[in-house]
């Protein structure tokens, strides 16, 4: 079966830095690769997707890519804020959109 | 617009009781999805409804689990005799288009299901 693993440690950085959020997979060739945030109590939210044939894709101070042969796609915030600070969830999706695998999440803390 | 709305947001039961959950998807979805997701663990896929087609139930944990989806819109999710492994918070998920993987899931901020 399909394994995803994400940064087993809670990620801790200062206000301003870049952070960097990993997701590696095996077991699967996901069609599409994509991010979600949960805040505490609340259901996740989508951020970002990425093809299988895309390497990099970005939105304002996101960035995410996405390498088929090394099964890992990484996520970064620039410039990051305390507002950042939530859980991030991976999702690797099949083609039809049937078949969603999530990450047990990485809990990003960005200190003032 | 509205959002995903799942009720209760909270519940409360003895052990053997049977709960029903409801999700409310955003109108149009015709895609919806069921998750559990326990206190540091990931989203563990329960069942999936798209239009009218038979839903994918592999994710049901047991039979004591079911849901059902009336109209192509509500959806309710069924767990009967509970036990204290049910108690976890439980999303519901919905999306726009049908049979393509680069729609992202519109989720409910979930029920938490305690099981005394």
């Amino acid at each position: 079966s399909q394994k995803i693993e994400q940064n087993s440690e809670a990620l801790n950085i200062q206000e301003g830095k870049t952070a960097t959020l990993t997701c590696n997979y095996t077991n699967y060739s996901p069609a599409y690769l994509q991010w979600y945030r949960q805040d505490p109590g609340r259901g996740p939210v989508f951020l970002l997707l990425i093809r299988e044939n895309e390497k990099e894709k970005r939105k304002e101070r996101l960035k995410v890519t996405f390498d088929t042969t090394l099964k890992q796609s990484l996520f970064h915030i620039t410039a990051s804020q305390p507002a950042d600070s939530a859980t991030y969830l991976c999702a690797l999706v099949s083609w039809s959109g049937n078949q969603f695998y999530f990450g047990t999440g990485t809990s990003l803390t960005v200190i003032p | 617009g509205a959002g995903v709305s799942q009720s209760p947001s909270n519940k409360v039961t003895e052990k053997g009781k049977d709960v029903e959950l409801r999700c409310d998807p955003i109108s149009g979805h015709t895609a919806l999805y069921w998750y559990r997701q326990s206190l540091g663990q990931g989203l563990e896929f329960l069942i999936y409804f798209q239009g009218n087609s038979a839903p994918d139930k592999s994710g049901l944990p047991s039979d004591r689990f079911s849901a059902e989806r009336t109209g192509g819109s509500v959806s309710t999710l069924t767990i009967q005799r509970t036990q204290q492994e049910d108690s976890a918070v439980y999303l519901c998920a919905s999306s726009l288009v049908p049979g393509s993987g680069n729609q992202p899931q519109h989720f409910g901020d979930g029920t938490r299901l305690s099981i005394l």
